[in-house]
């Protein structure tokens, strides 16, 4: 089964803890992004990588960090410093980065 | 600051009309733009993609793209009670070697389509 896949669905965590999203696709895709969505807005996003090792900040990286190391796998930590981290955080790939990009099933992130 | 603007609805529609969704953008060196369907509490789904002035089909949905007067929308024939979603334009910011691969998306049309 070719897909992105996205661990946990739904996550709860303390205000202070540091937490890290799961993504992984197996569909031989260059390209990796992270978006955040809150509701009833549209998508912004977090980070991106058009390549293993090498990724840039989005719009609203402050907060996040994100590690490339294989091309399946595109983990992003929500840290501590991020002032409003409960939102749906959605992982999306591209072959590359002129083709559209598929998401996977999101994870919502409750932090309290 | 790169947008892409659309009406946030609801549009409200009887079931086998047709829907109309509208999009503008403010990069004019923009050169992929995407529709994508997001039903409540789910990721979004990639319907459509247009690269070219014109119309695109595919099936009941029809994109269009008038790059001159930087606007977009998305047509659905027959419209069905399961269409009833949020449909997200998405633009591709930049062309050719200033390409970044990012999109940036718009707030979203909710759609309703009544039985």
């Amino acid at each position: 089964d070719g897909g992105i896949t996205q661990s946990p669905k739904y996550l709860f965590r303390k205000e202070g803890q540091n937490v890290t999203l799961s993504c992984e696709q197996n569909l031989n895709h260059d390209a990796m992004y992270w978006y955040r969505q809150d509701p009833g807005q549209g998508l912004r996003l977090i980070y991106y990588s058009q390549i293993v090792n090498d990724f840039q900040k989005g719009d609203i990286a402050e907060g996040y960090s994100v590690s490339r190391e294989k091309k399946e796998s595109f983990p992003l930590t929500v840290t501590s410093a991020q002032k409003n981290p409960t939102a749906f955080y959605l992982c999306a790939s591209s072959i590359n980065r002129k083709s559209e990009q598929y998401f996977g099933p999101g994870t919502r992130l409750t932090v309290t | 600051q790169k947008e892409v603007e659309q009406n946030s609805g609801p549009l409200s529609v009887p079931e086998g009309a047709i829907a109309s969704l509208n999009c503008t953008y403010s990069d004019r060196g923009s050169q992929s733009f995407f529709w994508y369907r997001q039903y409540s509490g789910k990721s979004p789904e990639l319907i459509m993609f247009i690269y070219s002035n014109g119309d695109k089909e595919d099936g009941r949905f029809t994109a269009q793209l008038n790059k001159a007067s930087q606007y977009v929308s998305l047509l659905i024939r027959d419209s069905q009670p399961s269409d009833s979603a949020t449909y997200l334009c998405a633009v591709n910011e930049g062309s050719g070697s200033s390409n970044t691969g990012k999109l940036i998306f718009g707030q979203g049309t909710t759609l309703q389509v009544k039985p």
